[in-house]
Formats: structure tokens, C-alpha cells, sequence
């Protein structure tokens, strides 16, 4: 069966630095592979996804960036954090576009 | 980008009642339907999908109209175990994402 992980599960980082978030999935092959972004009491944001290695799409212009090294694998990137990065990110997958998604277990950002 | 509008909330219930949740949505070429349950501090899990003829898992039930562009769940004898955030969920046609309504909380009480 698939299965998603992704890390770490909470996190707490001060304004400026760097950030990394990794997700990785199991059982499948070829998936899509989404970054959302649930800000306190707000819907799911589309930040990245991408269909394949190396091709990453952008739903909206921040200071973040996404990168696909591997078939499986899904990164969230930052040089710089702002106070407003802060919230719920979450990385899914799907075997196509009509196909439902499937979350990882999140991660708690706090940028302090 | 096309929209998925939710009922707004929170739904208070008390426990065996039955609740219904509707979403429109205003792409008319969206192929793929779901609802999805999300727990307070949790991810969104699927709950189910909405099939063209309507389809029932147990306690719970969704349906499409297409004409009129919105997809409903209903949930009979609701326990509290039911008390979530239901999102509803529609494909973009032409693109490879889906777009999440903001979520209708239910509260079910004692």
C-alpha cells in the first residue's frame, strides 16, 4: 500500500533563517505531488505541485520554493522566512489529476 | 481560477440527528468530486468520493447535480466522533489540482 511521510512534524524558526520540509512517498510510482499551506482558521492553500522529477508548477508568487530531486520525493524550501510563512503545511500526493489526494501528517510552522 | 463555496458553520447538532452539507462549485467541465474530513490540528482525510448516481458508505451519503453545480453530503444519526471540518473538493478540468472548499465545521453534542 502507498504511504506518505513527511518531516518534521513541528517546527519553530526564528525570521530570517532557512527553511526545508521533506516528503516522501512509498508504494507508488510516477505520482503527483502537492504542497499546500493552511494558514490559523483559513482553507488549504496550492503552493507547488508537480507531475513529474524536475517539473514543479507555482500557484502563487512567494518567498518559497519547491523541488522534486527524485521520483518520490518533494521539498519545500525557503532562504528567508517571514512571519507570515507561519501555519499548517501539508505535502499530498495523487496518481492523477481526477484522482483523489492522499496528506501527509503535516507540519506545524511557527515563525517567531 | 474557478471556486468551490461551502455552507458556512459551524453546524450544531445533537448526537442521531441527520445534517446535510451542500458545495456548489462554477467550473462546469469538473470531472472529480470529493469530500474530505478534517480534524482540528489534523491533515484532511478522504471521506469519500461523489459518483454521477449519487453513492452511500454506511451512515453517510453524497450526491451530484450537475445542472445546478453542487455536490451534498448527508450524515445520518450523527455521533460525536462525526464532529470535523468537512471540505469539499472538485478537480480543476485543464489542470492537474484540485480545489478545496474552506470547510464546514460540525459540532455534534451530547
Amino acid at each position: 500500500s502507498q504511504t506518505i511521510h513527511q518531516w518534521p512534524a513541528t517546527l519553530v524558526q526564528p525570521v530570517g533563517s532557512p527553511l526545508s520540509l521533506e516528503c516522501t512517498v512509498e508504494g507508488t510510482s510516477n505520482p503527483n505531488l502537492y504542497w499546500y499551506r493552511q494558514a490559523a482558521g483559513r482553507g488549504l492553500q496550492l503552493l507547488f505541485y508537480s507531475v513529474g522529477i524536475g517539473q514543479i508548477s507555482s500557484e502563487v508568487p512567494q518567498n518559497l520554493s519547491a523541488s522534486r530531486p527524485q521520483d518520490r520525493q518533494f521539498i519545500l524550501s525557503s532562504k528567508k522566512l517571514l512571519l507570515s510563512d507561519s501555519g499548517f503545511y501539508l505535502c499530498a500526493w495523487s496518481s492523477g489529476y481526477n484522482s483523489p489526494l492522499h496528506f501527509g501528517n503535516g507540519t506545524r510552522l511557527t515563525v517567531t | 481560477r474557478k471556486e468551490v463555496e461551502q455552507d458556512p458553520g459551524p453546524f450544531n447538532v445533537p448526537e442521531g440527528a441527520t445534517v446535510a452539507f451542500n458545495c456548489t462549485y462554477s467550473n462546469s467541465a469538473s470531472q472529480s468530486f470529493f469530500w474530505y474530513r478534517q480534524d482540528c490540528r489534523k491533515e484532511p482525510k478522504l471521506l469519500m468520493s461523489v459518483y454521477s448516481s449519487g453513492n452511500e458508505d454506511g451512515r453517510f451519503t453524497a450526491q451530484l447535480n450537475r445542472a445546478s453545480q453542487y455536490i451534498s453530503l448527508l450524515i445520518r444519526d450523527s455521533k460525536l466522533s462525526d464532529s470535523a471540518t468537512y471540505l469539499c473538493v472538485v478537480n480543476n478540468e485543464g489542470y492537474s489540482t484540485l480545489t478545496f472548499g474552506k470547510g464546514t465545521m460540525l459540532l455534534v453534542s451530547p
